[in-house]
C-alpha cells in the first residue's frame, strides 16, 4: 500500500523556468510533510517542510503548497538552476514532533534542469 | 558531511552469505532508522530504534535483523542473501524532537549480491 505517491518518475525543465513536483498521499493521519533532495552517491538531504495547519511554506526559491482536501502537495522551484538537478522525494508522517514518528516516502521524481 | 556515518560504502557478496551494515548516528540523536532503496523504488522503511529499543518495524524480511547498541550506533544484519536484496541501504537519525527537520541521512551502503 503506497501511502505517498509521486506519479512522475522524471521531469525535465529549462533553466530559469519553474519546476513543479507533485505528490499525493492517502493517509488522512499524515499531518507533516517534507521534501528531500538526493544527489547520486549521497543520502537524501532535507529541503523544506510544511505542517498541515499551513497551506504554503516558502524558503528562497523553494515553495511547498499543501491542499489537504485533495491530499496533494507540490514543490515549486523558481527559477530552476542546473544545481537543482537531483531526485526529489516527498515524505509524510503523522505527528510533527517526536523522533518516534517514521517518515513514509514516495518513489521520487528525477528532475533534470536543461541549460 | 551530514554527521551520520555508514560503513561500508560498497559491499559485494555472494548469494547465501551474511553481511552487517553499520551506522553511527549524528551526535545527540537517539533514534536510528533503516531504509532500503531498490532500483526505481522509493525509500522503503525497514526498522527504527530509539535509545536501544526497537520502536517501529516496516517491511523488513525475517532474514534481516537490526540492533542499536549502548553507544547508539546501529547495525543491520542481512542473512541468506538473495539477488533481490541488492539495493542501497540508508541509515538516518533524529533527535527526540526530530519534528521539523525530519531525519538526517547517511550516504548509504550499496549492497550488490552476485
Amino acid at each position: 500500500d503506497q501511502q505517498v505517491k509521486q506519479n512522475s518518475p522524471s521531469l525535465s525543465v529549462q533553466e530559469g523556468r519553474i519546476s513543479i513536483l507533485n505528490c499525493d498521499y492517502t493517509n488522512s493521519m499524515f499531518d507533516y510533510f517534507l521534501w528531500y533532495k538526493k544527489y547520486p552517491a549521497e543520502g537524501p538531504t532535507f529541503l523544506i517542510s510544511i505542517s498541515s495547519i499551513k497551506d504554503k511554506n516558502e524558503d528562497g526559491r523553494f515553495t511547498v503548497f499543501l491542499n489537504k482536501s485533495a491530499k496533494h502537495l507540490s514543490l515549486h522551484i523558481v527559477p530552476s538552476q542546473p544545481g537543482d538537478s537531483a531526485v526529489y522525494f516527498c515524505a509524510a508522517k503523522a505527528g510533527a514532533g517526536g523522533g518516534a514518528q517514521k517518515l513514509v516516502f514516495g518513489q521520487g521524481t528525477r528532475l533534470t534542469i536543461n541549460p | 558531511d551530514s554527521g551520520v556515518t555508514q560503513t561500508p560504502k560498497h559491499l559485494i557478496t555472494a548469494t547465501g552469505q551474511r553481511v552487517t551494515l553499520r551506522c553511527s548516528p549524528r551526535s545527540g540523536d537517539l533514534s536510528v532508522y533503516w531504509y532500503q532503496q531498490s532500483l526505481d523504488q522509493g525509500l522503503q522503511f525497514l526498522i527504527q530504534y530509539y535509545n536501544g529499543e526497537e520502536r517501529a518495524k516496516g517491511n523488513i524480511l525475517e532474514r534481516f535483523s537490526a540492533q542499536q547498541f549502548p553507544d547508539l550506533h546501529s547495525e543491520l544484519n542481512l542473512s541468506s542473501l538473495e539477488l533481490g536484496d541488492s539495493a542501497l541501504y540508508f541509515c538516518a537519525s533524529s533527535s527526540l524532537e526530530g519534528g521539523n527537520y525530519g531525519y538526517t541521512f547517511g550516504s548509504g551502503t550499496r549492497l550488490t549480491v552476485v
